[in-house]
């Protein structure tokens, strides 16, 4: 299976503590979504990346989260010292980013990182 | 600015009946519509998008949607729903690039 995928899949931490995910995008996409989806919500942007430049960041970002691209490949979306309130699904997609493509440019989701902090 | 109201947190129906799922939309710029499906602990699947062209489309599973201007709608409908429907459903208004809206999704109960 060629499609995103994320790990890992669940995550349980004490508050305080500090967490990281990874994302593997589809191959050869340029572009790459981190969201937080919370119960009852839909998914909520965080933050994206065109190749390993991050572009936009939401204001849902505190200084706590960072989100990195190194290579314009796989991605990771660290959170320092976890709150309750971090708790939530974490997803990531990764779409192809055509040159002018409007909205053609369709993100794919991955199966999403579920994160409980107690 | 964008953003989208998805009317009805939870829609139940009897198998083999119509499914409708409505999706209201505010957006700047001419939008780029989009229904996404999400079963239980899995992550998002498209199931249609609207860009440009002919305003009803067809998408996965026996969906379609029709892209609305003057009403500013985006409805997702299936003749005739299956127990294997039941999910979450999610409307978006999701730009060529950058940050993307995501209604609250309306969760889709099938009774046999």
């Amino acid at each position: 299976d060629t499609g995103v995928s994320q790990d890992p899949r669940h995550k349980i931490t004490k508050r305080g503590q500090n967490v990281t995910f990874r994302c593997d995008p589809i191959s050869e996409h340029n572009r790459l979504y981190w969201y937080r989806q919370t119960l009852g919500q839909g998914p909520e942007f965080l933050t994206y990346f065109q190749n390993e430049a991050q572009l936009e960041k939401s204001r849902l970002l505190s200084d706590r989260f960072s989100a990195e691209r190194p290579k314009g490949s796989f991605s990771t979306l660290e959170i320092q010292r976890t709150e309750q309130g971090d708790s939530a699904m974490y997803l990531c997609a990764s779409s192809p980013g055509l040159a002018g493509g409007g909205g053609t440019d369709t993100q794919y989701f991955g199966p999403g990182t579920r994160l409980t902090v107690l | 600015a964008q953003s989208v109201t998805q009317l009805g947190s939870h829609v139940s129906v009897s198998e083999g009946a119509l499914v409708l799922l409505r999706c209201n939309y505010s957006s700047s710029v001419p939008p780029y519509l989009f229904w996404y499906v999400q079963y239980p602990n899995q992550g998002l699947q498209l199931l249609l998008k609207y860009t440009t062209g002919a305003t009803l489309v067809k998408g996965i599973n026996g969906f379609e949607a029709e892209f609305k201007k003057s009403e500013t709608s985006f409805h997702l409908t299936k003749p005739s729903a299956h127990m294997s429907d039941a999910a979450e459903y999610f409307c978006a208004v999701i730009p060529n690039a950058g940050k993307s809206t995501f209604g609250d999704g309306t969760t889709l109960t099938v009774k046999p």
